[in-house]
């Protein structure tokens, strides 16, 4: 079966330094969604990519956070500088983006890249 | 604005029935999901429910939906000690930015 894929699964990593993210989605999925999940807390969506274009990036925190999907294919999010405050799960989803009537073409999650920051 | 209440914690007895709730603001929700997270890990969809539904069953899993009461629950039937995990609600319109809530740790004892 067909799985998002995620690395790397754990990062450490002292404040201040750069860090990054990779996600390859399902083959054929036009739509990807980077979430951000805080321990205890439901995961809130980052950034939203309909192929290469960003459709949603308004909880995205600009300053620090940059997120690119260049051939609308594989996607990496990059933090500089990481802040204590960034230590998370950070969760990358795909949906093949097809509405049809009573069907749900839902998001499919990795597992996901635990960053702590130190 | 959006959100989705769910409690934090439910233990249940193995064997027994839990049951799981949530209520969510959105009336334009037309997709209603529970989701499980087993620790370390990313996001299981486990069922969803189309907002004209009222119930769902799948095996051991049943949703109930009052579209009124803007209420959702899960119940999982003969809880197994691998039920164990949390169980994120969840709602979006027409499958797009999904808004989670808290989760619900699911705690069995034996």
């Amino acid at each position: 079966e067909a799985e998002v894929a995620q690395s790397p699964r754990y990062k450490i990593t002292e404040k201040s330094q750069a860090v990054a993210f990779w996600c390859d989605p399902i083959s054929g999925h036009a739509t990807l969604y980077w979430y951000r999940q805080i321990l205890g807390q439901g995961p809130e969506l980052l950034v939203q990519f309909q192929d290469e274009s960003v459709v949603d990036d308004s909880q995205l925190p600009k300053d620090r956070f940059s997120a690119e999907r260049l051939k609308g294919v594989d996607s990496t999010l990059k933090i500089q500088p990481a802040e204590l405050g960034d230590s998370a799960m950070y969760l990358c989803a795909s949906r093949y983006n097809m509405r049809l009537a009573g069907v749900s073409d839902t998001q499919y999650f990795g597992p996901g890249t635990r960053l702590t920051v130190l | 604005g959006e959100d989705v209440e769910q409690s934090l914690f439910l233990s249940v007895r193995e064997g027994d029935s839990s049951v799981i709730n949530c209520t969510y603001t959105d009336s334009s929700s037309t997709y209603l999901y529970w989701y499980k997270q087993e620790p370390g890990a990313g996001l299981q969809l486990l069922t969803y429910i189309f907002s004209n539904m009222d119930m769902k069953q799948d095996q051991r899993l049943t949703v109930l939906l009052n579209k009124k009461d803007k209420h959702l629950s899960l119940r999982i039937a003969d809880t197994q000690t691998g039920d164990s995990a949390i169980y994120f609600c969840a709602e979006s319109i027409w499958d797009d930015k999904i808004i989670f809530g808290k989760g619900t740790r699911l705690h069995i004892l034996p």
